[in-house]
């Protein structure tokens, strides 16, 4: 069963503009991850943020986590075609341990 | 520092067949997990195995089986191929178990195709 939720489905926008992407999930978690796939390779990690932590930034990318909502947002400042991949967040609430990814949202950045 | 790596890249088989697929862990990774995706269902969790040990398993028929050798290379097997068994897998290495805090470092996967 799912436990990241990623919303929207999918985005599209122009070259420059910035991309805001959500993720909820289910039960407490100890932390959530952000990771890209580009069409039809493996998922490259992008960035970690602890349950205590409300925001992180790395280069363009900006991740909050509200544990009170549980529901995190990454955003991409003056994206680029190259940002054009689909991006899952994962948590570590598995029922076996395990991390869950969720289904995904597909951005398309149009040059 | 080499990538996860796993192979074959793609593979068709047809019903009834079985196949195994194999990945190459980060040197030092002692974690390997593996994920079926595929677009109705995104990527679900089929287990993991640390240190040649299966540390749990996501909810797979038996048909799904796996292990973990040594050097901390892992293969899974898939027997009696059905056509929803189409799908990317993905293995993802790390140095812990997975669900620590530590990121998953993932191969580029194998395509299997069922006929």
């Amino acid at each position: 069963s799912q436990q990241g939720e990623e919303d929207p489905q999918a985005l599209s926008i122009q070259e420059g503009e910035n991309a805001t992407m959500n993720c909820s999930y289910k039960t407490s978690i100890n932390n959530l991850q952000w990771y890209r796939q580009n069409s039809g390779r493996g998922l490259v990690h992008l960035i970690l943020i602890r349950s205590n932590e409300r925001e992180k930034h790395s280069g363009r990318l900006r991740v909050t986590l509200d544990t009170s909502k549980k529901s995190s947002s990454l955003l991409i400042t003056a994206s680029r075609a190259a940002d054009t991949a689909s991006y899952f967040c994962a948590t570590d609430g598995g029922s076996q341990g395990n991390l869950i990814f969720g289904k995904g949202t597909k951005l398309s950045v149009k040059p | 520092k080499a990538g996860v790596t796993q192979t074959p890249r793609y593979l068709i088989k047809t019903r009834g067949q079985q196949v195994t697929l194999s990945c190459s862990p980060i040197s030092g990774h002692r974690s390997v997990s593996w994920y079926q995706q595929t677009p109705g269902q995104g990527l679900q969790f089929l287990f993991e195995y640390f240190s040649e040990t299966q540390r749990n398993k996501g909810n797979f028929p038996g048909r799904f089986s796996g292990r973990q050798f040594s050097n901390s290379r892992s293969e899974m097997n898939v027997s009696t191929l059905e056509l929803g068994d189409s799908a990317l897998y993905l293995c993802a290495s790390s140095y812990s178990i997975a669900a620590t805090n530590e990121k998953l470092f993932f191969g580029s996967g194998t395509q299997l195709s069922v006929l």
